[in-house]
C-alpha cells in the first residue's frame, strides 16, 4: 500500500511566523504535490515536484515555497504566515512515468493562523 | 483550461437508496484522465477510480459504478444500496496527459459533493 504521511494533523501558528509542513512518501514516487482545501473552493494546487530539487508552480503559489532535497520528502514553507493561509493542506504523490499516474494523498494538516 | 463541475453541493438520502453523483468536465485535450476520490470526516482523500479518455466502458466495483460518457463530457458515480459508511465528500478530478503541460501535472478538482446517508 502507498503511504503518504504528513508531519502534523493540526497546527496553530501566529501571523508572521515561518511555517514548515512536511510530507513523506514511502513508495519511491517521482512526483509530489501540495494542495490546499477550502470550503466552497475545493482543492487547489500550490506547488508540485517531479524530481529531487525540481519544483513547479501550481495554480496558487503566492505566499508559499517548497523544498525537495530527498525523493521521499516534500516540504511546504510559509515564509510569513498570514490569516488567509488558514486552511487544510494536503500532500500527494504519484509514480509519474510516461503516463499520468494516480495521486495518493496524505491525511492532511489543518493549519490555523491567528 | 480544464474544469470540473460537480453541480450537487450536498445530497441527503436514506440508507439503502441508490444515489448518483454527477461530474461534468471540460478539456481541450483528447488524452486525459478522470478520477473519483472519497473524503470521509477524517480528512484523507481515498482514491476510488481512474479512467483514461480512451476507455469508455462503464465500471462496477461492488456497490459502486461509474458511467463515463465522452459525448456529454460526464463521469458520473452511482452508489447502489447506500450505507451510512458512504457518508463523505466525494471529489471528481481531471488530469491531462503528461506532455500536454510538460512533466507531471496536478489534478483539477471539482468542488465536491457532500453525501449524507441517513440511517
Amino acid at each position: 500500500d502507498v503511504k503518504v504521511t504528513q508531519s502534523s494533523r493540526y497546527l496553530v501558528k501566529r501571523t508572521g511566523e515561518k511555517v514548515f509542513l512536511e510530507c513523506v512518501q514511502d513508495m519511491d514516487h517521482e512526483n509530489m504535490f501540495w494542495y490546499r482545501q477550502d470550503p466552497g473552493l475545493g482543492l487547489r494546487l500550490i506547488y508540485f515536484s517531479y524530481d529531487v530539487k525540481m519544483k513547479e508552480k501550481g495554480d496558487i503559489p503566492e505566499g508559499y515555497s517548497v523544498s525537495r532535497e530527498k525523493k521521499e520528502r516534500f516540504s511546504l514553507i510559509l515564509e510569513s504566515a498570514s490569516t488567509n493561509q488558514t486552511s487544510m493542506y494536503l500532500c500527494a504523490s504519484s509514480r509519474g512515468t510516461s503516463e499520468q499516474e494516480t495521486q495518493y494523498f496524505g491525511p492532511g494538516t489543518r493549519l490555523l493562523v491567528l | 483550461a480544464q474544469k470540473v463541475t460537480q453541480a450537487q453541493t450536498e445530497i441527503s438520502v436514506v440508507e439503502k437508496e441508490d444515489v448518483t453523483l454527477d461530474c461534468v468536465y471540460e478539456t481541450r485535450d483528447t488524452t486525459y484522465y478522470l478520477f473519483w476520490y472519497k473524503q470521509p470526516p477524517s480528512g484523507e482523500l481515498v482514491f476510488l477510480i481512474r479512467r483514461n479518455s480512451f476507455d469508455e466502458q462503464n465500471e462496477i466495483s461492488g456497490r459502486y459504478s461509474w458511467n463515463f460518457q465522452k459525448s456529454t463530457s460526464s463521469f458520473n458515480f452511482t452508489i447502489t444500496a447506500s450505507q451510512v459508511v458512504d457518508s463523505a465528500v466525494y471529489f471528481c478530478a481531471l488530469s491531462e496527459a503528461i506532455g500536454s503541460g510538460g512533466g507531471a501535472d496536478g489534478l483539477t478538482f471539482g468542488k465536491g459533493t457532500h453525501l449524507i446517508i441517513q440511517p
